[in-house]
């Protein structure tokens, strides 16, 4: 099973900060890598799949990069909506298989 | 407009199997390359993902879990049905069904979960 390395566990931002989350495989994924956002109490919200292409109306100010295992959500000036759960999470498709990461937790400083 | 929606008990027994209904709207199972999947998320931790079903009533799971799942699909209803035997306390999780966007095993649309707690 691969798996996903999301780092730092725990950012603490001011709004309107640059943040950059990465995420690492154990083993290539080539661009099989998509970005959720979740917030308490809600279900996870597709950012990001194909390593960077953003999902349907999903805001400029986020963006995805990367390939094979090393991957990076870059949001450009951090908004108050923005505080939440960052997961990265890998697929295979076929066979299907998914691993999501650990989760980065974007926290106002 | 793609929703969909979890139901099922919210308190199960040591033992005992789960089963979980994902009722959905805004697209048909009957079309070729749509599938819905289950994932879900202890209290606190990550997600994992569970199981999928396609649209040709292929099944897939995750292989450490494949021997206790079952997920299978009524087109007609819009409905999608997940097993899920010998439950534990450690299956306590919010349980969510998600719809697929074609083509990748990523999920574009979710169900709001629904938390099952395992316990005597």
């Amino acid at each position: 099973e691969i798996v996903m390395t999301q780092s730092p566990a725990t950012l603490s931002v001011s709004p309107g900060e640059r943040v950059t989350l990465s995420c690492r495989a154990s083993q290539s994924v080539n661009s099989n890598l998509a970005w959720y956002q979740q917030k308490p109490g809600q279900p996870p919200r597709l950012l990001i799949y194909g390593a960077s292409t953003r999902a349907t109306g999903i805001a400029a100010r986020f963006s995805g990069s990367g390939s094979g295992t090393e991957f990076t959500l870059t949001i450009t000036s951090l908004q108050s909506e923005d505080f939440a759960i960052y997961y990265c999470q890998q697929w295979n498709n076929w066979p299907p298989a998914a691993t999501f990461g650990q989760g980065t937790k974007v926290e106002i400083k | 407009q793609i929703t969909l929606k979890e139901s099922g008990p919210t308190l199960v027994k040591p033992t005992q199997t789960l089963t979980l209904t994902c009722t959905f709207s805004g697209f048909s199972l009957s079309t070729s390359g749509l599938s819905v999947a289950w994932i879900r998320q202890p209290p606190g931790k990550p997600l994992e993902w569970l199981a999928i079903i396609y649209w040709d009533d292929d099944k897939r799971y995750n292989s450490l879990l494949r021997s206790r799942l079952t997920i299978t699909k009524d087109a007609s209803k819009n409905q999608v049905v997940l097993t899920m035997t010998n439950m534990d306390p450690v299956d306590t999780a919010t349980y969510y069904c998600a719809h697929r966007l074609l083509r990748d095993l990523v999920f574009d649309y979710w169900g709001q979960g629904t938390l099952v707690t395992v316990s005597s």
